[in-house]
């Protein structure tokens, strides 16, 4: 079955570090990948997806950024953090059928 | 650009009661339609899709669907519902040859025993 590894599960970063947010996939070769933003209220907005390695579209203008450097591998990037990055981030995939999720990631900004 | 509009952000039912969530999608073509739910605490799973077909889908745990092309809506439905529905139900959409699944925002469901 189609699963997605990522991690960390939670982080606490200071305004102005990096961030680097990872997440694999098994079980499924070739899958488009998604970075989404969950915030209460709001649903789940798009930030990022790719449809295959190095092939990245940005739906929202952010200080994120995202790279597919493998076919099974899909990371969300920060040179420097915002307050306002805090939030809750969720990696997805889609292969033939239905989409499958990570764990997701606690940020915190501080 | 496709949409998804869920317009109850909030619903709260008594144990047994009926529930009907609302969804409605804007893309002219032909669409995969999903409901995901994601219990406190849980990944998102998913509860029904619609790819073609019948246009009332049953799911997992009693919930069904119905697509209605006219009105470009994929409901959800369940006739009696549990407190441990208490749950946010997310529908999606992705239409085929596009790559982006888009999501509604969501409606928080909570069931009182």
């Amino acid at each position: 079955s189609q699963t997605i590894h990522q991690w960390p599960a939670t982080l606490v970063q200071p305004v102005g570090s990096p961030l680097s947010l990872e997440c694999t996939v098994e079980g499924t070769s070739n899958p488009n990948l998604y970075w989404y933003r969950q915030a209460a209220g709001r649903g789940l907005q798009l930030l990022f997806y790719s449809v295959g390695i190095g092939q990245i579209s940005s739906e929202v203008p952010q200080n994120l950024s995202a790279s597919r450097p493998q076919d099974r591998q899909f990371i969300l990037s920060s040179k420097k953090l915002l307050l306002s990055d805090s939030g809750f981030y969720l990696c997805a995939g889609t292969g033939y059928t239905e989409a499958f999720f990570g764990q997701g990631t606690r940020l915190t900004v501080v | 650009a496709q949409s998804v509009s869920q317009h109850n952000h909030h619903v709260i039912l008594s144990e047994a009661a009926s529930l009907e969530l609302g969804c409605n999608y804007s893309y002219g073509g032909t669409v995969n339609l999903f409901w995901y739910v994601q219990y406190p605490g849980q990944h998102l799973q998913l509860l029904l899709k619609y790819f073609s077909g019948d246009p009332l889908v049953k799911g997992i745990k009693g919930f069904e669907a119905e697509f209605i092309k006219s009105k470009f809506s994929f409901n959800l439905r369940k006739p009696s519902v549990q407190w441990s529905d208490t749950a946010e139900y997310f529908c999606a959409v992705n239409a085929p040859g596009r790559r982006a699944l888009t999501f509604g925002s969501g409606t928080r469901l909570q069931v009182q025993p």
